[in-house]
């Protein structure tokens, strides 16, 4: 059961590069979500989608793309990265009804933008 | 809108000391309340939930109460190990929000032998 995983797990860029982190979970749920975690921020929301097709914005969307063709994929991209994308990247997912709204995080990305 | 607010840390304790970590709320409706637990240099786990007023949430000897009337969830544990040393999240979602979590800044646990 491999669950959620998320690729990958480190990665350095420069400012204005385009990055793609990629989350795939294996458990058929509909939503999936993506958050940035900062220190004295806790974790803050992305972009999220309850099915295939379906995204939209959470907190702090600005500067990301998010696509999802796939129910087991949820790639988040960097279109031009800022030093302010320097956080680490969290992946999670849940089924869709109340009583089984758990999110299941993935490892996470600790992203570095020079 | 909604939102988590959690008692600042970092914490210290002892081995063996009761451990409570405060968390209160401000929602419309009826959230579910979780607490999250990350140990270093892994993703969050869920370590507890509660989807309605006066139900109780535990695991590996913690425990917490949802607490309507003064909109609260606090963690607590009666004797903590130093393998509890971790940062610890309170997180609140709604159906009516998509299930969106909503989290807290998190608490760091340190328990020294």
């Amino acid at each position: 059961d491999a669950g959620i995983t998320q690729s990958p797990r480190y990665k350095i860029t420069e400012t204005g590069r385009q990055v793609t982190l990629m989350c795939h979970q294996t458990w058929s749920h509909s939503y999936m979500f993506w958050y940035r975690q900062d220190l004295g921020h806790g974790l803050r929301l992305i972009y999220y989608s309850a099915a295939a097709d379906i995204t939209d914005k959470g907190e702090v969307p600005d500067g990301y793309v998010v696509s999802r063709s796939k129910t087991e994929n949820f790639p988040l991209t960097l279109e031009s990265a800022t030093r302010s994308q320097t956080s680490v990247y969290f992946c999670a997912s849940s089924e869709l009804d109340r009583g089984r709204e758990t999110q299941y995080f993935g490892p996470g990305t600790r992203l570095l933008v020079l | 809108g909604n939102s988590v607010t959690q008692m600042e840390g970092p914490v210290t304790l002892s081995e063996e000391a009761f451990l409570t970590i405060n968390c209160t709320y401000t929602a419309t409706g009826y959230p579910s309340l979780f607490w999250y637990v990350q140990y270093p240099g892994e993703g969050l786990q869920l370590l507890l939930k509660a989807t309605k007023a006066d139900d109780k949430g535990s695991n590996k000897g913690f425990e917490a109460t949802y607490r309507k009337e003064t909109t609260s969830f606090h963690l607590e544990k009666g004797s903590v190990q130093v393998s509890d040393s971790a940062v610890y999240f309170c997180a609140l979602s709604a159906r009516y929000d998509s299930y969106k979590l909503i989290f807290g800044s998190g608490t760091r646990l340190l328990v020294r032998p």
